[in-house]
C-alpha cells in the first residue's frame, strides 16, 4: 500500500542533544512538508520541499534541519538550538498543486 | 502564521445530530481543504473546494465557501460516535510556493453515543 511511514512514532531527547525523525513516502509524490503540532493547536510548518535536492524554511525552522536527498525521504533533524522541541511533529506529501496532503502518522518527541 | 481561524474550538452533541464547524481566513485563496484528526495520529484529507466552488457534497459531508466573507463551514449530518476527532481547515493561498497550505486551529468534536 502507497502511504508514509514516520519513525519512530515516540523519541525522547537529552538536553543538548540532537535527534533525528524520518520520513518515508512511496507515493511518488514531488512536495514533502514537516509540521510540529503543540496540544490543543493547529500545525505549524517547519520545512518544505518541492523537489530533491531543494527546500525552503516555513514559519518555524528556527532550531530545525533538513535534508532531501532521495524523492521518497525528508528526515528532520532537531538540533540542540530549539529551545523547546517538546511536541508532535507530522510529515506530509503532495503532489504539485497542494490537491490534498497526505500525512504520515506522527512522531511523539519528548524532552527528558 | 495562522490563516485560518475556526469555530467553535470545541463541539459536543449526540449521536444522530448534524454538526457544524466554521473557519474564517484572511487573504485570498486558490482552494480550501478540511481534514480530520483522530487522537495522537496524523491528519486525513476530508474534501476540497475551490475557490470558484460554493458548496460540495462527500457522503455525509458538505463544504460551503464563501469567497466574499472569507468563510467556510464543515457540515458533518448524522453523525456517529466515529466522527469524533478534531477537524482543521486548510487554505491554499496564491503566490509563492504553490504547494504550501496553512493550517487553522482545530475544532474538536465530540459525538456522544
Amino acid at each position: 500500500d502507497g502511504g508514509i511511514t514516520q519513525s519512530p512514532k515516540y523519541l525522547f531527547r537529552k538536553e543538548g542533544q540532537n535527534v533525528t525523525l524520518s520520513c518515508e513516502q512511496n507515493l511518488n509524490h514531488d512536495a514533502m512538508y514537516w509540521y510540529r503540532q503543540d496540544p490543543g493547536q493547529g500545525l505549524r510548518l517547519i520545512y518544505y520541499s518541492q523537489i530533491v535536492n531543494d527546500f525552503q524554511k516555513g514559519d518555524i525552522a528556527e532550531g530545525y534541519s533538513v535534508s532531501r536527498e532521495k524523492k521518497e525521504s525528508f528526515p528532520l533533524t532537531v538540533t540542540s538550538a530549539q529551545k523547546n522541541p517538546t511536541a508532535f511533529y507530522l510529515c506530509a506529501s503532495s503532489t504539485e498543486g497542494a490537491n490534498g496532503y497526505t500525512f504520515g502518522s506522527g512522531t511523539r518527541l519528548t524532552v527528558v | 502564521s495562522q490563516q485560518g481561524e475556526e469555530d467553535p474550538q470545541a463541539l459536543s452533541i449526540q449521536e444522530g445530530e448534524n454538526a457544524t464547524m466554521n473557519c474564517s481566513y484572511k487573504t485570498s485563496i486558490n482552494n480550501l481543504q478540511w481534514y480530520r484528526q483522530n487522537s495522537g495520529r496524523g491528519l486525513v484529507h476530508l474534501i476540497l473546494i475551490r475557490s470558484n466552488e460554493r458548496e460540495k457534497h462527500s457522503g455525509r459531508l458538505r463544504v460551503t465557501l464563501d469567497t466574499s466573507k472569507k468563510s467556510s463551514s464543515l457540515l458533518i449530518t448524522a453523525s456517529r460516535a466515529a466522527d469524533t476527532a478534531s477537524y482543521f481547515c486548510a487554505t491554499h493561498t496564491y503566490g509563492g510556493y504553490t504547494g504550501k497550505l496553512i493550517f487553522g486551529q482545530g475544532t474538536t468534536l465530540q459525538v456522544k453515543p
